[in-house]
């Protein structure tokens, strides 16, 4: 299986920052990478595919970079409704995998 | 849009078969383009894949569920559903049905239901 790995586990911020998460892969999965939001009580929600692509909807100050084993999702000016969990998830390769997620939390 | 919803038994016993259908909305799950799949969440944790099915009939499975887990759908009714056997504790958790989109070099899982949490316990 391939191992995806998030950090920060948690990161506290204020609306407006500029924020940056990381993922990585345990191998390649070259550019199968997906970013989910989930908000407490509710399903996850996709935010971007393919590593960089912005779901429909979703707002532009998202944004996503990476390659191979290497990833970020990068929020340019926090909103209130952006805090929230955040998982990355590889679909290179069954089983599909998620990592364990990413809290952002209001500073 | 399509929209997805999962419905079936909150509460299971210890050893017996948890079943869960997801019924689609607004689209079809006959006409092909697309898998649909299953995924969990133990409470307070991350995400795990349970596996998905094809409008082929043809499904794949998450090796960590030990061969326990069978997806299967009705085309007839728009709706597929999960059967996880011999339960215990450890499949407490909420379950999501998802549409998986799958084109050349991508896939993603798009929408989701709004899951339901299913207790294994006597």
């Amino acid at each position: 299986d391939i191992q995806m790995t998030q950090s920060p586990s948690s990161l506290s911020a204020s609306v407006g920052d500029r924020v940056t998460f990381t993922c990585r892969a345990s191998r390649s999965v070259n550019n199968y990478l997906n970013w989910y939001q989930q908000k407490p009580g509710k399903a996850p929600h996709l935010l971007i595919y393919t590593v960089s692509t912005l779901q429909s909807g979703v707002p532009s100050r998202f944004s996503g970079s990476g390659s191979e084993t290497n990833f970020t999702l990068t929020i340019s000016s926090l909103q209130p409704e952006d805090f929230a969990l955040y998982y990355c998830q590889q679909t290179f390769s069954t089983p599909y995998t998620f990592g364990q997620g990413t809290r952002l939390e209001i500073k | 849009q399509v929209q997805l919803q999962e419905s079936g038994p909150g509460l299971v016993k210890p050893s017996q078969t948890l079943s869960l259908t997801c019924t689609v909305s607004n689209g079809s799950i006959g006409s092909g383009g697309y898998y649909w799949s299953w995924v969990r969440q133990h409470p307070g944790k991350g995400l795990e894949w349970i596996g998905y099915i094809f409008y082929t009939g043809s499904s794949y499975y998450n090796p960590s569920l030990k061969s326990r887990a069978t997806i299967s759908m009705d085309t007839s009714k728009n709706q597929y559903s999960l059967k996880l056997t011999s339960v215990t504790a450890a499949d407490t958790a909420v379950y999501y049905c998802a549409r998986v989109v799958m084109t050349w070099a991508r896939s993603w899982f798009d929408p989701w239901g709004q899951g339901t949490l299913v207790t294994v316990s006597s």
